[in-house]
């Protein structure tokens, strides 16, 4: 039971550069979501999605990019990257609407 | 809108402390109410829920009972371990959204 995972588990890449994180979740969970945590910030919403091929903009998703192609992956591109998002990113899913997020590891991405 | 707000730490208590981490919530409608804990290095995982007024929510040890009347969902232990050491988060969905509204977290230490 392999349940949320996310790769890579960290990252280094430099300013400019696309990234790609990926998230993979086993239980066919409707909804999933896309978080940034950051120190005196929390968590804050970037994307989430409530199905396949429907995706919705959160709290700062300005300077990434979201697909859902397959219910079950849930990709997070970030397509020039900034100094600024340096961050952890954390991936979660839930079976419906409003119910507990189970959430991943976590990438941890530096950009320098 | 629907808010969360707990108390700020970092929280610092001596192994088998008391503990209350305080959290109080602005909603419309009858939320659904959660503490989430992240241990070091990993990803949030649900500690325990309520769903409706006067539900305690318990596990680990953990309790948290749903006050309709105060607007709070505060978290206690009797006797905290050092293994409690640990990021909690407060949040709460009312149920007509696709996301939960979280706290901005308190970093609890627990000294042995």
């Amino acid at each position: 039971d392999a349940g949320i995972t996310q790769s890579p588990r960290y990252k280094i890449t430099e300013t400019g550069r696309q990234v790609t994180l990926m998230c993979h979740q086993t239980w066919s969970h409707s909804y999933m979501f896309w978080y940034r945590q950051d120190l005196g910030h929390g968590l804050r919403l970037i994307y989430y999605s409530a199905a396949a091929d429907i995706t919705d903009k959160g709290e700062v998703p300005d300077g990434y990019v979201v697909s859902r192609s397959k219910t079950e992956n849930f990709p997070l591109t970030l397509e020039s990257a900034t100094r600024s998002q340096t961050s952890v990113y954390f991936c979660a899913s839930s079976e419906s609407r409003g119910e507990t997020q189970y959430f991943g590891p976590g990438t941890r991405l530096l950009v320098l | 809108g629907d808010s969360v707000t707990q108390m700020e730490g970092p929280v610092t208590l001596s192994e088998e402390a008391f503990l209350t981490i305080n959290c109080t919530y602005t909603a419309t409608g009858y939320p659904s109410l959660f503490w989430y804990v992240q241990y070091p290095g990993e990803g949030l995982q649900l500690l325990l829920k309520a769903t409706k007024a006067d539900d305690n929510g318990r596990n680990k040890g953990f309790e948290a009972t749903y006050r309709k009347e105060t607007t709070s969902f505060h978290l206690e232990k009797g006797s905290v371990q050092v293994s409690d050491s640990a990021v909690y988060f407060c949040a709460l969905s009312d149920g007509r959204d696709d996301k939960i509204i979280f706290g901005k977290g308190t970093r609890l230490h627990i000294l042995p």
